[in-house]
């Protein structure tokens, strides 16, 4: 069973730093591009970020590029969204997907003073 | 960017009924169209890829058609367990998402 679970979130004053984790379970996480996704309070949808399964390739969303890295471990099995120059408007639930047919839970990050 | 404009934004309809929600995309997608489900404090559900494929496990009440660009969701059949938000996404390009349909029941 695919199993993604994400962690790392939290409550910060803007301008911090904050690191997610995505750990990957129950298929070869070294074959598949990620993504993640994040979902503002009471709002819609919006993909931030996608690697390639070896790493090769990023994508971003102009609204993080610049601040925000994707990166993975694929020995360890995990997915990373590193967050740099937080704003109030990057306050939204995160999510990390394998193909867009599995879905992590979600982790909160908040960015208020 | 694509944008994905989706209508409507909310939608009552009785058990038993049929509905249809709509995504027309800024150009055409060719056919890069998915559908999700998300029920309140819940990831978003995998429902329909490539437009008219449904996902494994989704109920066949579910289907969607469409072309270019015009996409369609439609819900045989209404059953209570589908109250929820759904949101259809294009990954023809960089993935861009409707801004989604509020479903209850009436």
């Amino acid at each position: 069973e695919v199993q993604l679970v994400e962690s790392g979130g939290g409550l910060v004053k803007p301008g911090s730093s904050l690191k997610l984790s995505c750990v990957a379970s129950g298929f070869t996480f070294s074959s598949y591009g990620m993504h993640w996704i994040r979902q503002a309070p009471k709002k819609g949808l919006e993909w931030i970020a996608l690697i390639y399964y070896d790493s090769s390739n990023k994508y971003y969303a102009d609204s993080v590029k610049g601040r925000f890295t994707i990166s993975r471990d694929n020995s360890k099995n995990t997915l990373y969204l590193e967050m740099n120059s937080l704003r109030s408007e990057d306050t939204a639930m995160y999510y990390c997907a394998k193909e867009w047919a599995y879905w992590g839970q979600g982790v909160m990050v908040t960015v208020s003073s | 960017d694509i944008q994905m404009t989706q209508s409507p934004a909310s939608l009552s309809a009785s058990l038993g009924e049929t509905v249809t929600i709509e995504c027309r995309a800024s150009e055409d997608i060719y056919n890069g169209l998915a559908w999700y489900q998300q029920k309140p404090g819940k990831s978003p559900q995998l429902l329909i890829y490539n437009a008219n494929s449904l996902h494994t496990g989704v109920p066949s009440r579910f289907s969607g058609s469409g072309s270019g660009t015009q996409y369609s969701l439609k819900i045989n059949s209404l059953q209570s367990e589908d109250v929820a938000s759904y949101f259809c996404q294009q990954y023809y390009d960089y993935p861009t998402f409707g801004s989604g349909t509020k479903l209850e029941i009436k």
